[in-house]
């Protein structure tokens, strides 16, 4: 069974705060990793996706990968009130159908 | 380009009764996928098709079916409706990666 842990939450921060998100995953084949946002009552929408160790930034956003540890995390910089959301950690199989793992979910509140 | 479609948005049945949820997408995408989501919860993979003609059990499969027929349609049928599966469902496809999600079907079972 592959699984995939998200802190359980929920996490307030402060508006203008970094707000630190963080997965672990059991399956060690894993390639592909993403972080993905949903709206209460909407889609999940991706956000960030990372494929190699270390850091990747876009915008406010930066993901870091650990693949010896098996450990992903999603930093948002200078957080907004707009960023009030649940953030899903998912990754990717090292099967053929390249179906995605979701953990279950940390809900951020950024506070004005 | 519509993306992914679902239809219903939002559905009510009475135990024992049956549906099917639509799902289209206009992207050629080869790979289509049924999660659900419980309140609280994350995504769990109902069943997934790498093709037309191909369809595979993901993690929660008891309950539904599903159909490949052709590349666009991804269509889930539940034959006999129970309250465990009151959920929001969405469909998703892809090429490669990312998936790209439908808006989702509120479906409540009472």
């Amino acid at each position: 069974q592959k699984e995939v842990e998200q802190n359980s939450g929920p996490l307030s921060v402060p508006e203008g705060a970094i707000a630190s998100l963080n997965c672990t995953y059991s399956d060690r084949g894993s390639q592909s990793f993403f972080w993905y946002r949903q709206y209460s009552g909407k889609s999940p929408e991706l956000i960030m996706s990372i494929y190699s160790n270390g850091d990747k930034e876009d915008g406010r956003f930066t993901a870091q990968l650990n693949k010896a540890s098996q450990y992903v995390s999603l930093l948002i910089r200078d957080s907004q009130p707009s960023d009030s959301a649940t953030y899903l950690c998912a990754v990717q199989s090292s099967g053929s159908a390249r179906q995605l793992t979701f953990g279950s979910g940390t809900q951020l509140t950024v506070l004005p | 380009n519509a993306g992914v479609t679902q239809t219903p948005k939002f559905r009510i049945l009475k135990i024992g009764q049956s549906m099917t949820l639509q799902c289209t997408q206009d992207m050629n995408h080869n790979y289509m996928y049924w999660y659900r989501q419980d309140p609280g919860m994350g995504l769990k993979l109902i069943y997934y098709s790498v093709g037309a003609g191909i369809t595979d059990k993901g993690e929660v499969p008891n309950g539904y079916n599903v159909s490949r027929s052709t590349t666009e349609d991804f269509p889930l049928r539940l034959e006999l409706a129970a309250p465990s599966q009151t959920s929001v469902y969405f469909c998703a496809s892809s090429r490669d990666s990312p998936l790209h999600f439908g808006n989702g079907t509120r479906l409540t079972v009472t």
